[in-house]
This record gives C-alpha cells, sequence and structure tokens, in this order.
C-alpha cells in the first residue's frame, strides 16, 4: 500500500495568501516530516512532528498532526513567490530510520 | 553550513554499463541513505548504511545494486548493469542518528540510460 499521498497534487495562490496541503497515510509511525524541493534540485528538511505532537510551527510553517485520521496537514503563512515548490511528506515507522515519501503538492505562488 | 555533496550532477551511461554515484555525506553523520526519484514520481527509499553495513533496503534495491563506504567520507553507490529504467534522479541523504530524524540530503545526480 502506498503512503503518504498529498492533496492537493497542484496548488497556485496569490502572493500574501496561505497555502495548506494535506497528507495522508496508512500505517502507524514514528514521526511525519514535511520536505522542499525546488525544480531539479535535492529536498530540503522543513519541519518534523512525533507521533505523539498535535501541531507544531516554524517560523510562517504550521504543521498539525492527526494520528485517529492518519494525516497531516503543513499551512504556509504571507506565502511568497520564493515559495514555489514542491512539497513532500515523509513519515518514518518504527525503529526503522528511512522516509517513506508521498507524491507531493506543487505549490506556486504568483507574485 | 555543512551539506551533503554528490557527484557528478549528470551521468549518461548506455544500457548494460555500470555506473558508480558518489556523495560525501555531512561529517559527524552515522547513517546514510540513497533514494531515486524516476521523473515525475515518488521519491522512493533504496538503501541505508549504518555501522559499515546495510541495514536496511528496498524491494528495488536487488542484485544490481551495491553500496560502500569506502573510506571516512565517500559513500557510493553501484549499479552494475543498468537499465533504462534506472534513469533517474538519485539523491543521497545523510543523518547523525540518535534522536534525529531529520535527514540532509545531497543535490542530486541525474543518471541518463539509453
Amino acid at each position: 500500500s502506498q503512503q503518504g499521498e498529498e492533496d492537493p497534487q497542484a496548488l497556485s495562490i496569490q502572493e500574501g495568501e496561505n497555502a495548506t496541503m494535506n497528507c495522508s497515510y496508512k500505517t502507524s509511525i514514528n514521526n511525519l516530516q514535511w520536505y522542499r524541493q525546488n525544480s531539479g534540485r535535492g529536498l530540503v528538511h522543513l519541519i518534523l512532528i512525533r507521533s505523539n505532537e498535535r501541531e507544531k510551527h516554524s517560523g510562517r510553517l504550521r504543521v498539525t498532526l492527526d494520528t485517529s485520521k492518519k494525516s497531516s496537514s503543513l499551512l504556509i503563512t504571507a506565502s511568497r513567490a520564493a515559495d514555489t515548490a514542491s512539497y513532500f511528506c515523509a513519515t518514518v515507522r518504527g525503529s526503522a530510520r528511512q522516509l517513506t515519501f508521498g507524491s507531493g503538492t506543487q505549490l506556486t505562488v504568483l507574485p | 553550513e555543512p551539506e551533503v555533496t554528490q557527484t557528478p550532477s549528470h551521468q549518461v551511461t548506455q544500457m548494460g554499463q555500470e555506473v558508480i554515484l558518489r556523495c560525501v555525506p555531512i561529517s559527524n553523520h552515522l547513517y546514510f541513505y540513497w533514494y531515486r526519484q524516476i521523473l515525475g514520481q515518488k521519491v522512493e527509499f533504496l538503501v541505508s548504511f549504518y555501522n559499515n553495513e546495510i541495514s536496511e533496503k528496498s524491494e528495488i534495491f536487488d542484485d544490481q545494486f551495491s553500496v560502500e563506504r569506502p573510506d571516512g567520507s565517500n559513500f557510493t553507490l553501484k549499479i552494475r548493469s543498468t537499465k533504462l529504467e534506472d534513469s533517474a534522479m538519485y539523491f543521497c541523504a545523510s543523518n547523525w542518528g540518535g534522536r534525529s530524524y531529520e535527514q540532509y540530503f545531497g543535490p542530486g545526480t541525474r543518471l541518463t540510460v539509453t
């Protein structure tokens, strides 16, 4: 089964608006992480939320986790054109450390 | 700020040839990983490496693949006999270990098999 499916697949907003991306997963997790990928580049870690946490903030980022629904959301507030990128959620299961990525949301922020 | 580096940035090879992709993880990290991303698809885990041995591997990581940490700094992925379907971006990542789960990714190597 696939782990970490994001929606929407693509999101286009105006600069200054908020962007919300959702992620669903199927198995129990140790933690869930969000990564950003600019076109043709490597992934950059944004934020990690542990399975016993419900919400976490980092700058303009807010992530929530609902383990009963096996879902997470990433909110980027006051978006900027530079936030244009693909955003992926990734889960870590149990004692294993490898990341299982979702399919990603392509965010476009229009100036 | 320390970063993961990868070479080459782009490798073109013919089907059946061997390729070695190179990575230099962050120096005090203990866990090393290879992932791949076929164009337009998800990032997929290939293998993790800890304490000089493979700790986990995916179904993709078959006998055609191998990893090595030949010295204290380099971490390599070898594909013995490349296939067309091996064309992808290959990302190396490293992680400090312990209670830290954040992974630091390199910029990737684009492998094109013709």
